[in-house]
């Protein structure tokens, strides 16, 4: 069957250090992959999109990878602080026809001072 | 900035009851969407619409049914209220998919959220 997984166990880092979390999906090939910062009470915003055939892409503190032989995508926050405190959520792009998005069930992420 | 709002923030409603969710998007996009989000089952999509007057059926539709008569609106409505469709209720919009070259702008922008609740 078609998943995707994230880790549903909080990731709780102390402020400074890179937080790392994964995106593994399995019965896809998407066409892009998106990350969404949620935070409590509110809806999604968008933060980065990375491509089939990219690898990597870069935002400020934000860095993801996206490997479509592992099947999975990591994206990293460096030099975190108590304001990334959030959940985060990967979403696939099946097709470039569609704009419709199939979403993980996110991390939430705790960075401690 | 684009603004995508929903009627309200909180709603609570009877079994049985006949609900109406609205959303409206001040961007012109093409596309909007309805989920639901629910503890460890995450964002699922009940409806989505790429144009007025044209939806397609996301991954659980059922009970639900959507309405959109002009560009700017998307309506959800719950026929007959049950309990088990107690949740959170995310619309959101984007510009139409731009095939290859689909760029950052082809995101999803989401409204806050209406959580409801079904007694």
């Amino acid at each position: 069957s078609q998943k995707i997984e994230q880790n549903s166990e909080a990731l709780n880092i102390q402020e400074g250090k890179t937080a790392t979390l994964t995106c593994n999906y399995t019965n896809y090939s998407p066409a892009y992959l998106q990350w969404y910062r949620q935070d409590p009470g509110r809806g999604p915003v968008f933060l980065l999109l990375i491509r089939e055939n990219e690898k990597e892409k870069r935002k400020e503190r934000l860095k993801v990878t996206f490997d479509t032989t592992l099947k999975q995508s990591l994206f990293h926050i460096t030099a975190s602080q108590p304001a990334d405190s959030a959940t985060y959520l990967c979403a696939l792009g099946i097709s470039y026809n569609t704009d419709k998005l199939i979403f993980g069930t996110g991390t939430r992420l705790q960075v401690f001072p | 900035d684009v603004k995508v709002t929903q009627s309200s923030r909180y709603l609570v409603k009877r079994t049985g009851e006949k609900v109406f969710l609205e959303c409206v998007q001040d961007m012109d996009h093409e596309n909007m969407f309805w989920y639901r989000q629910d503890p460890g089952l995450g964002l699922r999509l009940i409806y989505f619409s790429y144009d007025v007057k044209m939806k397609e059926k996301g991954d659980i539709p059922e009970g639900y049914s959507v309405s959109r008569e002009k560009k700017e609106r998307f309506s959800l409505i719950l026929e007959s209220a049950s309990t088990n469709q107690t949740s959170m209720y995310l619309c959101a919009s984007s510009p139409s998919g731009q095939g290859a070259l689909v760029t950052s702008t082809d995101t999803q922008y989401f409204g806050p959220g209406t959580r409801l609740t079904v007694l």
